[in-house]
């Protein structure tokens, strides 16, 4: 399968705990993307990637998230201290730069629930 | 403010009944509008793409409508069918973003039997 793939697809943390997301993202693709997503809500954008380079990070992205990328291939994100509020379906995108549309590449999420 | 809205928030149809969603947006100027369809506990998927100056792109049973003078795209569904039960979100690239787009909340259809 040569789809963006994440892991984990489940993930079930106790409030305090810290939790890591992986997100591979569709070969070749050098531009990746990470959003939040609630129930009965669009996706909300979180953080963008160009290769290694984190180029834009939503005021959502408070400072107990963090996110990497850092051979510009596989991207982790990482919530430390986690809340109830942080359960949420989290997806990763990915795109190829210079493509004739920028149409986004969707995995198939990592579900947070934060009790 | 960069806003996309959408109607009806949910919608029931029997197999084979068609159905339009709506979508107003706020954002200009913009490069392209997408539909995209998103199952439940699933990734969202692309249907249609269409520019500012494209007025209509069909993807099967999937017709989408752009009326970029009164900001509105529709997405009509035709002979619908058990797989279509999904969200079906509309996601608006502003022309000045290189990464940021502008969703919609979804329309949640049922299709039933």
């Amino acid at each position: 399968d040569t789809g963006v793939s994440q892991n984990p697809r489940h993930k079930i943390t106790k409030r305090g705990q810290n939790v890591t997301f992986r997100c591979d993202p569709i070969s070749e693709h050098n531009r990746l993307y990470w959003y939040r997503q609630t129930l009965g809500q669009g996706p909300e954008f979180l953080t963008y990637f160009q290769n290694e380079a984190q180029l834009e990070k939503s005021r959502l992205l408070s400072d107990r998230f963090s996110a990497e990328r850092p051979k510009g291939s596989f991207s982790t994100l990482e919530i430390q201290r986690t809340e109830q509020g942080d359960s949420a379906m989290y997806l990763c995108a990915s795109r190829p730069s210079g493509a004739s549309t920028d149409t986004q590449y969707f995995g198939p999420g990592t579900r947070l629930t934060v009790l | 403010k960069n806003q996309v809205e959408q109607s009806p928030q949910s919608l029931i149809i029997l197999e084979g009944k068609n159905c339009t969603l709506q979508c107003n947006y706020t954002v200009s100027p913009f490069s392209n509008l997408r539909w995209y369809k998103q199952d439940t506990g699933r990734g969202p998927v692309s249907l249609t793409i269409m520019t500012f100056s494209e007025n209509t792109k069909s993807n099967g049973r999937y017709t989408a409508t752009l009326d970029a003078d009164t900001k509105q795209s529709s997405l009509h569904i035709t002979a619908s069918q058990l797989s279509d039960s999904a969200s079906y979100i509309c996601v608006v690239s502003p022309m000045d973003s290189n990464y940021q787009l502008i969703w919609g909340a979804g329309t949640k259809l049922i299709i039933k039997p």
